[in-house]
């Protein structure tokens, strides 16, 4: 079964703490991204990438970064937690052409504390 | 800037009480119109990709619909295992980025 895996489901960090999110994909997919949850905001774009070493700032980064070395590994990066960053935070990826829709893990509810 | 506003934010049916969903969009350049189902503490889970107007996609008991303006999801005939929230989402060419814009959902609950 194909499948998104996210490190961890519940995390629960300090403030200031440097946290890492990983990501792996088994599909040989190309596109990988980060978004966060928020009830009454929806997804909001965080991060992606179309290829091993690129990263493109989507609509909220300020705060984050993301590391892709591999093909099937994306980690995203809080360089100092916050409160506000509390939040659930998902993978996702897909194809370039993207019409099969993304793959999504289950994704990791963070809290900061 | 592109915009995705599904109604309503939750609906309550009985099993059997079919009904749809709304998902009316803006969006410059419109490329696709995605549905997935996301069930509670999990991620979302593809459903349906439509590319233009007039295009329909069925699976089991749903039916996705497109308008220039708006995609219906249509529930036929709903059962407990139904229950979810329903996202839509947009993608729209935005520069050299094909953008990709959710709905905040609609969380549907089927009483048996």
């Amino acid at each position: 079964d194909v499948k998104v895996t996210q490190s961890s489901r519940y995390l629960v960090k300090r403030t200031g703490e440097k946290v890492f999110l990983e990501c792996v994909q088994d599909m040989d997919h190309e596109n990988m991204f980060w978004y966060r949850q928020d009830p009454g905001l929806g997804l909001r774009l965080i991060y992606f990438s179309y290829d091993v070493k690129m990263k493109e700032k989507g609509d909220i980064p300020e705060g984050y970064s993301v590391s892709r070395e591999k093909k099937e590994r994306f980690s995203l990066i809080l360089e100092s937690a916050s409160t506000n960053q509390t939040s659930m935070y998902l993978c996702a990826s897909s194809f370039p052409d993207r019409w099969s829709g993304y793959t999504f893990g289950s994704g990791t509810r963070l809290t900061v504390v | 800037e592109d915009q995705v506003t599904q109604s309503p934010e939750a609906l309550r049916l009985q099993e059997g009480e079919s009904s749809s969903l709304n998902c009316s969009y803006t969006v410059s350049g419109l490329r696709g119109l995605f549905w997935y189902r996301q069930d509670p503490g999990k991620g979302p889970e593809f459903l349906f990709t439509l590319y233009s107007a007039g295009e329909e996609k069925e699976k089991e008991r749903l039916k996705a619909t497109l308008t220039k303006k708006e995609s219906f999801l249509h529930i036929t005939a709903p059962k407990p295992e139904d229950s979810a929230t329903y996202l839509c989402a947009v993608q729209a060419r935005s520069g050299g980025y094909q953008k990709v814009t959710f709905g905040t959902g609609t969380k549907l609950q089927v009483i048996p």
